[in-house]
């Protein structure tokens, strides 16, 4: 079973900061935090990940909280485009295997004009 | 460079039949994993290649294996097809290191419909 919590749905305006939560509350002190979106037909795309620290890059900045049980996603100008579904995942990082992702339902984010 | 390619895109089958489909990793990615998307079980994994050896599974039946090249490029098959086999087929490929952590990159996925 997946190991996070998501809202099932959101709606942003276009433009706006989208702010999308995760709980992730029985995280171990190894395994980071993933994010993933898909867009209607697609697959899967990576967006960001993080440990501890705060994480930005092109796409999206992560804000995970001090005592790690939770963590928002931001999108800081949300745009049409960013309509899709998003995946929070936690996973042990390091070596090994990483391939094996448990994604949740995830939350539906609809931009809209 | 060129992303992970998946062929067919689109296939429809009977039940009782086979389907064998492939995968292109990304050039330089060694691993290479396979999942399944139905719109009631969501996002499932099936299992992860790499350098030609599996290594992990997910909770499938037998029906479904699969196998890697020395190309790094996979296959997985599906033997006496169900109508619930009936979904979208994603692999996604990445580099794999002895530390850190390394995103998935995924294809267009193959969908399949059993008839």
């Amino acid at each position: 079973d997946a190991k996070t919590t998501q809202p099932t749905s959101m709606d942003c305006a276009e433009g706006r900061a989208a702010n999308l939560p995760c709980n992730h509350s029985t995280i171990s002190g190894n395994e980071y935090v993933y994010w993933y979106r898909q867009i209607h037909s697609q697959g899967p795309q990576y967006i960001i990940h993080g440990l501890k620290n705060n994480e930005t890059n092109e796409m999206a900045s992560l804000i995970i909280t001090e005592d790690r049980k939770s963590s928002t996603l931001i999108l800081p100008h949300a745009t049409l485009r960013d309509t899709a579904v998003y995946y929070c995942i936690v996973r042990v990082g390091g070596g090994g295997s990483q391939g094996n992702l448990i994604f949740g339902k995830g939350t539906k984010l609809s931009v809209k004009p | 460079k060129a992303g992970v390619t998946q062929t067919p895109r689109y296939l429809i089958k009977t039940r009782g039949q086979q389907v064998t489909l492939s995968c292109s990793p990304i050039s330089g990615h060694r691993s290479v994993s396979w999942y399944q998307q139905t719109p009631g079980q969501g996002l499932q994994f099936l299992f992860e290649y790499f350098s030609e050896t599996q290594r992990n599974k997910g909770n499938f039946p037998g029906r479904f294996s699969g196998r890697q090249f020395s190309n790094s490029r996979s296959e997985m098959n599906v033997s006496t097809l169900e109508l619930g086999d009936s979904a979208l087929y994603l692999c996604a490929s990445s580099l794999t290191s002895s530390g850190g952590t390394r995103e998935l990159f995924f294809g267009e996925g193959s969908r399949l419909t059993v008839l």
